[in-house]
C-alpha cells in the first residue's frame, strides 16, 4: 500500500516564476492538505480539498492555489514566486469521511527560489 | 491570538533515560492534541493522539498527558535509544480536523 507520494521530490525556481506542486493521498484517503514548512519552523496550513473542493484555507496570499482532481489526488500551485517562498512543501492526506483526525504526510517537494 | 509553545533549544539526554517533551499552547480550546515526529527531509510521522477529555495515553514507550487547566500536554520517551533522535512535533485541532503545528523540538539521544 503507497502512501502520500508527492513530486518533484526538490525543484530550484527563480522570483517571478510559476510552480506547481503534486500529491497522490495514501489509499483510501479523501482529503489533502497542503503545509509550508521553513527551515527550522512546524508546517504551516496552506489549504485543505475534500471533495474537489476548497474546505479551509489558511493565511496564505492568492498566488497560492490548488486543486484537488476526481481520483484525489491534488495540486499546488504557486505563482509570482518570492524568495520567501523557499521551504518544504508538505502534503497530507486523511479520511473526513470517516472522521479520522489523523494525518499521513509525504515527504514533501523542497522548493528554493533565487 | 493562538499561541503553541515548544521549546526551541534541542533536548540532550544519555541512551535509556527518559526523554520529556513539553507542548504548552494559549487562547486555544482544542478538541484534541496530536503529537508526530519528523526526521531531516522527511514528512511528519503520526505518533499519538489525545482527547481533551483524556487525561493520559500510551503506546509501547510513548506516553503523552493532556491538562486543558494548564493548557499543557507532556511527552515521554521511556528506555531512549539513538534511533528515537528526532524532531517532535506537537499539534492541537479544534475540531476541525484542521490540526495546528507548533514548531517542534529537537531530541538528540546519546549512546
Amino acid at each position: 500500500d503507497a502512501g502520500v507520494t508527492q513530486s518533484p521530490t526538490h525543484l530550484i525556481k527563480t522570483r517571478g516564476q510559476q510552480v506547481t506542486l503534486r500529491c497522490s493521498p495514501k489509499s483510501g484517503h479523501d482529503t489533502v492538505s497542503w503545509y509550508q514548512q521553513a527551515l527550522g519552523q512546524g508546517p504551516q496550513f496552506i489549504f485543505q480539498y475534500y471533495e474537489e473542493e476548497e474546505r479551509q484555507r489558511g493565511n496564505f496570499p492568492d498566488r497560492f492555489s490548488g486543486h484537488q482532481f476526481p481520483n484525489y489526488s491534488s495540486e499546488l500551485n504557486v505563482n509570482a514566486l518570492l524568495l520567501g517562498d523557499s521551504a518544504l512543501y508538505l502534503c497530507a492526506s486523511s479520511t473526513l469521511r470517516v472522521n479520522n483526525e489523523k494525518l499521513f504526510f509525504g515527504s514533501g517537494t523542497q522548493l528554493s527560489v533565487l | 491570538s493562538q499561541k503553541i509553545e515548544q521549546n526551541s533549544e534541542a533536548l540532550n539526554i544519555q541512551e535509556g533515560k527518559t526523554a520529556t517533551l513539553t507542548c504548552n499552547y494559549t487562547n486555544y480550546s482544542p478538541a484534541y492534541l496530536q503529537w508526530y515526529r519528523q526526521d531531516p527531509g522527511r514528512g511528519p510521522v503520526f505518533l499519538l493522539l489525545i482527547r481533551e477529555n483524556e487525561k493520559e495515553k500510551r503506546k509501547e514507550r510513548l506516553k503523552v498527558t493532556f491538562d486543558t487547566t494548564l493548557k499543557q500536554s507532556l511527552f515521554h520517551i521511556t528506555a531512549s535509544q539513538p534511533a528515537d533522535s528526532a524532531t517532535y512535533l506537537c499539534a492541537l485541532d479544534g475540531g476541525s480536523y484542521i490540526p495546528t503545528f507548533g514548531r517542534g523540538t529537537s531530541l538528540i539521544v546519546h549512546p
